[in-house]
């Protein structure tokens, strides 16, 4: 069964510090890997996503995330924080063809900016 | 477009009570999902679609019920509530090309 795991629950970080959000999934085949964002009382928003080739993924909002297959993890960096920035943020994995509709998501880390 | 349209925004059930909950996507998305969302628990996968006529269970799909007669619908029943269903309930679709997109949320809360 497939399985993601975000150790930080909520993470504090200074207005204009680098930010990086562990996430490491189980899968047993090449993973579909996904980061989400949700501000408060919203949806979810997609940040960018992981499906073969370049490892290093660049999203919105000038996120990226590298996938490492040794260490079966997906982080999410931003260089340079924004207040912008604070919400929580989720990490799926998933697999294609007749089960690519099964996402499985972290439990989500909350990002705190302050200014 | 409009993207995935769920509805109601809110609602309050009483125990034992049935109610839908509407979906709608306008991208011709063939995959179609809902999940709940717990405090500290993420997302959780209900029931999903790969297209229209089929469906399968996701994680947590004990208590509710879903159809899939169109592409564009996917409603999700809740055959007789539990205050365990207090929740809020998350749509989504894909094309199976890219991420999932989803709805705005309902939020339910059974008394």
């Amino acid at each position: 069964a497939q399985s993601v795991t975000q150790p930080d629950i909520h993470i504090t970080v200074s207005e204009g510090a680098s930010l990086e959000l562990r996430c490491n999934y189980s899968y047993g085949a090449t993973p579909y890997l996904f980061w989400y964002v949700q501000s408060p009382g919203q949806g979810l928003q997609l940040l960018l996503k992981y499906f073969s080739g370049d490892t290093l993924v660049q999203g919105i909002k000038g996120f990226e995330a590298e996938f490492k297959r040794s260490q079966s993890s997906f982080n999410l960096r931003k260089p340079s924080v924004h207040w912008s920035d604070a919400a929580e943020y989720f990490c799926a994995v998933g697999a294609g063809g007749t089960s690519y509709g099964k996402l499985t998501f972290g439990q989500g880390t909350i990002l705190t900016v302050h200014p | 477009n409009a993207g995935v349209t769920q509805t109601p925004k809110f609602q309050v059930l009483k125990t034992g009570q049935s109610m839908t909950l509407q979906c709608a996507q306008d991208m011709n998305h063939e995959y179609m999902s809902w999940y709940r969302q717990d405090p500290g628990m993420g997302l959780r996968l209900i029931h999903y679609s790969v297209g229209a006529g089929i469906t399968d269970q996701g994680e947590v799909p004990n208590g509710y019920n879903v159809s899939r007669s169109t592409t564009e619908d996917f409603p999700l029943r809740l055959l007789s509530a539990a205050p365990s269903q207090t929740s809020v309930y998350f749509c989504a679709s894909s094309s199976g090309q890219g991420g999932y997109t989803f709805g705005s949320g309902t939020r339910l809360t059974v008394v």
